[in-house]
């Protein structure tokens, strides 16, 4: 079966560190997405990619960045990680906007 | 800016009970409308979408969709414990737009 899976599960790292989320998706969706979800602010879009080699800047992509160098794979990278971005983060991959999103399990990042 | 508007709860209904759960947006242009649900330390899970006016009706769930009034709603017939969660409004145009989501808890 085709899914959406998120690696790791639970990461803890320390101020300033570079982290890096995987994303990987069998459903050979074009459309790839991250989200972080907080207490009090619902879903917020940080980056997604519509294609190979496409990357587009969320509402909140400062100090995260992604690349796209096949369909399967859309790895989030926090440059240098701040406490304001522990979270838990969310990928999730679409064929087209109408059919809705499928969502992995989720990665929990605590920064220290 | 486009938004989604949804009450954030806690909403209780009774085992067995109708849940009504109610979403607004702000974009005229929005084109297809998603109910997610996401339980406690779980991702969402789509559970319907919508793109006429009217109802739509799938098991036990229900969505309603008035597009000159800009509101999408929810129903959930013969609620269940498992039922309890919180429950996800999004509208598309050219992008997803989120709401913030309505916890639902339903009593035994």
């Amino acid at each position: 079966d085709a899914e959406i899976t998120q690696s790791p599960r639970h990461k803890i790292t320390e101020t300033g560190r570079q982290v890096t989320l995987a994303c990987h998706q069998t459903w050979n969706h074009n459309n790839m997405f991250w989200y972080r979800q907080d207490l009090g602010h619902g879903l917020r879009l940080i980056h997604y990619s519509y294609g190979v080699q496409d990357t587009n800047k969320g509402e909140v992509s400062d100090g995260y960045s992604v690349s796209r160098s096949n369909t399967e794979d859309l790895p989030l990278t926090l440059e240098s990680a701040a406490s304001s971005q522990t979270s838990v983060y969310f990928c999730a991959s679409s064929e087209s906007g109408t059919y809705g999103y499928t969502f992995g399990s989720g990665t929990r990042l605590t920064v220290v | 800016q486009k938004e989604v508007e949804q009450n954030s709860g806690p909403l209780s209904v009774p085992e067995g009970a109708i849940a009504s759960l109610n979403c607004t947006y702000s974009d005229r242009g929005s084109q297809s409308f998603f109910w997610y649900r996401q339980y406690s330390g779980k991702s969402p899970e789509l559970i319907m979408f919508i793109y006429s006016n009217g109802d739509k009706e799938d098991g036990r769930f229900t969505a309603q969709l008035n597009k000159a009034s800009q509101y999408v709603s929810l129903l959930i017939r013969d609620s269940q414990p498992s039922d309890s969660a919180t429950y996800l409004c999004a509208v598309i145009n050219y992008q997803l737009i989120w709401g913030a989501g309505t916890k639902l808890i339903i009593k035994p």
